[in-house]
């Protein structure tokens, strides 16, 4: 069965303070990982696709990567406005639907 | 562009009560979709639309009904309300290209079942 699980839940740094969120997935014939950031009361906010394993992107803070098995978030130096819950979903196979993790609460503290 | 809309951002319902969520798109996206997001649980796809007329179930079909009459509009209606359908509903929409889809998302509907 398709799966994907984000880790951690929750995870709580001080402004500075670098770290990454996991997404970890089993599906059939990847085509696409997705990251979304949302904030509360608000949509997913699109921020990367990655499409196959050894693929980077960057944005600001963020810097996105993709294995064969999973997908890392990693956030440097982050600042309080990057607090948001961080979603993972992928894409597989011939299906146009996507599968969705979780998430990950960020929370950064001045 | 205005994006993806969604109308009501809040409503409740009283048990057995229907209503119809709205949402509309501008982008002139083929694909459509109506996700439930619960606390702890991933976003769960209710029911997508690949083009007007053609809608299909999701994961969670069951007590939602959709049609897709244009391309803009996707409405969501509840038959029966239950309390379970408490939930933040939200609406997305993508094209139908290449090998992957960006989805796009509407603001959200937090709907209450009492």
């Amino acid at each position: 069965e398709d799966q994907v699980t984000q880790s951690p839940e929750a995870l709580r740094l001080q402004e500075g303070e670098s770290s990454s969120l996991n997404c970890s997935y089993t599906v059939s014939g990847l085509r696409g990982l997705f990251w979304y950031r949302q904030d509360p009361g608000k949509g997913p906010e699109f921020l990367f696709t990655l499409y196959s394993a050894g693929e980077e992107k960057e944005k600001e803070r963020l810097k996105a990567t993709l294995t064969k098995k999973e997908s890392f978030l990693h956030i440097t130096a982050p600042k309080p406005e990057d607090s948001a819950t961080y979603l993972c979903a992928v894409q597989a196979g011939s299906n146009y639907q996507l599968i969705w993790g979780a998430g990950t609460k960020l929370i950064i503290k001045p | 562009n205005a994006g993806v809309t969604q109308t009501p951002k809040f409503q409740v319902l009283k048990t057995g009560q229907s209503m119809t969520l709205q949402c509309a798109q501008d982008m002139n996206h083929e694909y459509m979709s109506w996700y439930r997001q619960d606390p702890g649980m991933g976003l769960r796809l209710i029911h997508y639309s690949v083009g007007a007329g053609i809608t299909d179930q999701g994961e969670v079909p069951n007590g939602y009904n959709v049609s897709r009459s244009t391309t803009e509009d996707f409405p969501l209606r509840l038959l029966s309300a239950a309390p379970s359908q408490t939930s933040v509903y939200f609406c997305a929409s993508s094209y139908l290209q290449g090998d992957t889809d960006t989805q796009y998302f509407g603001p959200g509907t937090r709907l209450t079942v009492l």
